[in-house]
């Protein structure tokens, strides 16, 4: 499967503390992306970290990249009760059947982020 | 105007019943994708359009239908559904060819209930 893998899948803090969340894949990818989801709503672009990119940071947001490895992680310091929501990566490969202008975004499972006032 | 629109919020149907989903966007991205979610799941990609063109379809049964009038809009016209059909449908839209990714704006989804 070319779905992605996310840990962990819940995740329960208190403000103030730092929350890491995981993502894995199997293929060769072009950029990978972050997402948040508050519930029932829409998605929030977070962050895009390209292949030849480790590190990235967009204010509290840190997202690493290891693509021997095949995994990315998402780092959000000092969490905010309203940091609470689905955390979901997403990373866009290039097949040949999908080059150019056809490419689409292969999603993780998520993960769900409370953050306890 | 960095937003996605999606009208009806909310959207309750029989499984006789014909109904549309409306998406808007005034970025000028030229790729508009529709997606399923279900709760607690990832999105699933069911459609893709690239200049006005459907490029991508994810295998989705025929009862759905989308449309893509111009380079802002973008439906999704509803036929027999099933109530497993029941779920948020998301709109979003990108620019292909932007030197950034395929960095996709969301809308704020409708709800579909089928009776």
């Amino acid at each position: 499967s070319q779905q992605g893998e996310e840990d962990p899948q819940a995740l329960s803090i208190q403000e103030g503390e730092n929350a890491t969340m995981n993502c894995s894949y199997k293929t060769s990818i072009n950029n990978l992306q972050w997402y948040r989801q508050n519930s029932g709503r829409g998605l929030v672009h977070l962050i895009l970290i390209r292949s030849n990119e480790r590190e990235k940071h967009s204010g509290r947001l840190r997202v690493t990249l290891d693509t021997s490895k095949k995994s990315s992680s998402l780092l959000i310091t000092a969490s905010r009760a309203a940091d609470t929501a689905s955390y979901f990566c997403a990373f866009e490969f290039s097949p040949v059947t999908n080059a150019g202008n056809n490419r689409k975004l292969i999603w993780g499972l998520g993960t769900s982020l409370g953050v306890n006032p | 105007d960095t937003e996605v629109t999606q009208t009806p919020k909310h959207l309750v149907m029989g499984m006789t019943n014909k109904k549309s989903l409306k998406c808007e966007q005034h970025m000028g991205h030229r790729a508009m994708y529709w997606y399923k979610q279900k709760a607690k799941k990832p999105p699933e990609l069911m459609f893709v359009y690239s200049y006005e063109k459907l490029s991508i379809n994810e295998s989705v049964p025929s009862r759905f239908s989308p449309e893509c009038p111009n380079s802002s809009l973008l439906n999704l016209h509803l036929h027999a559904l099933q109530p497993e059909d029941s779920a948020l449908y998301l709109c979003a839209s990108s620019q292909p060819t932007s030197g950034r990714g395929n960095e996709q704006f969301f809308g704020p989804g409708t709800r579909l209930t089928v009776l």
